[in-house]
């Protein structure tokens, strides 16, 4: 298994400018986070999924952030437009989801740079 | 939420065990405690996960007292590849949905 794989790993871009990064989960899960960590907040949840249907955005920052997940193997979380506060790792994570249990499984990592 | 609160850093010496304590007072019925390893520039890991009592893998065990308001994390003779940021976590549930956030997190430092 490969497991949880994003893309870029890295992108600089300069404010102002739409940004994209893609996640490819865990084939058979059916639970996708997005997180981003910063040093001063650490890691925060940002949107859920489960079975392709977003279940709690309410981590989203601002309506700049939107994420998609039109099947259950890719999703997007798209930033636009970007600011320099934005600069972060920004983690996806999937799981299968069970009753009181989950055990995600995260992907490397896409870090962000706005200029 | 079920907030849950560690120690922001610890340091142990290699061949040491280290424990790890995390406090989750307002745990819910239904919450699994699980904890995970995040190393500089990769995405956490999963370590451990237990419900109640005493649980134990190949890396690591985990205690939780009765009352589960609270969990340790043992790591036993750490090596120096043992630096990294641990977190437990809880999951939320409530009207159908769940949230799974993680706290501050405890860095550990092995030194030699």
């Amino acid at each position: 298994d490969a497991g949880v794989i994003q893309s870029p790993r890295h992108e600089v871009t300069e404010m102002g400018q739409e940004v994209t990064l893609r996640c490819k989960p865990i084939s058979g899960h059916n639970s996708l986070f997005w997180y981003r960590q910063t040093m001063m907040r650490g890691l925060e949840l940002l949107i859920y999924f489960n079975n392709n249907v977003p279940i709690d955005d309410s981590g989203m920052p601002e309506d700049r952030f939107s994420a998609k997940m039109p099947n259950a193997s890719f999703s997007t979380l798209k930033i636009q437009p970007s600011e320099p506060r934005d600069s972060a790792v920004y983690f996806c994570a999937s799981s299968r989801r069970e009753s009181g249990a989950n055990v995600l499984t995260f992907g490397a990592g896409s870090r962000l740079t706005v200029l | 939420l079920a907030k849950t609160t560690q120690p922001i850093s610890m340091d142990s010496y290699e061949g040491q065990e280290v424990n790890i304590t995390c406090s989750h007072n307002n745990i819910a019925t239904n919450d699994y405690i699980t904890w995970y390893q995040q190393f500089p520039s990769q995405g956490p890991r999963f370590i451990i996960q237990g419900y109640k009592t005493k649980v134990t893998n190949e890396v690591a065990s985990l205690f939780i007292p009765a009352d589960r308001k609270s969990s340790t994390l043992s790591l036993p003779r750490v090596s120096l590849s043992d630096t990294a940021v641990y977190y437990c976590l809880l999951r939320y549930s409530g009207a159908g949905s769940y949230q799974l956030t993680f706290g501050k997190g405890t860095k550990l430092s092995v030194i030699p």
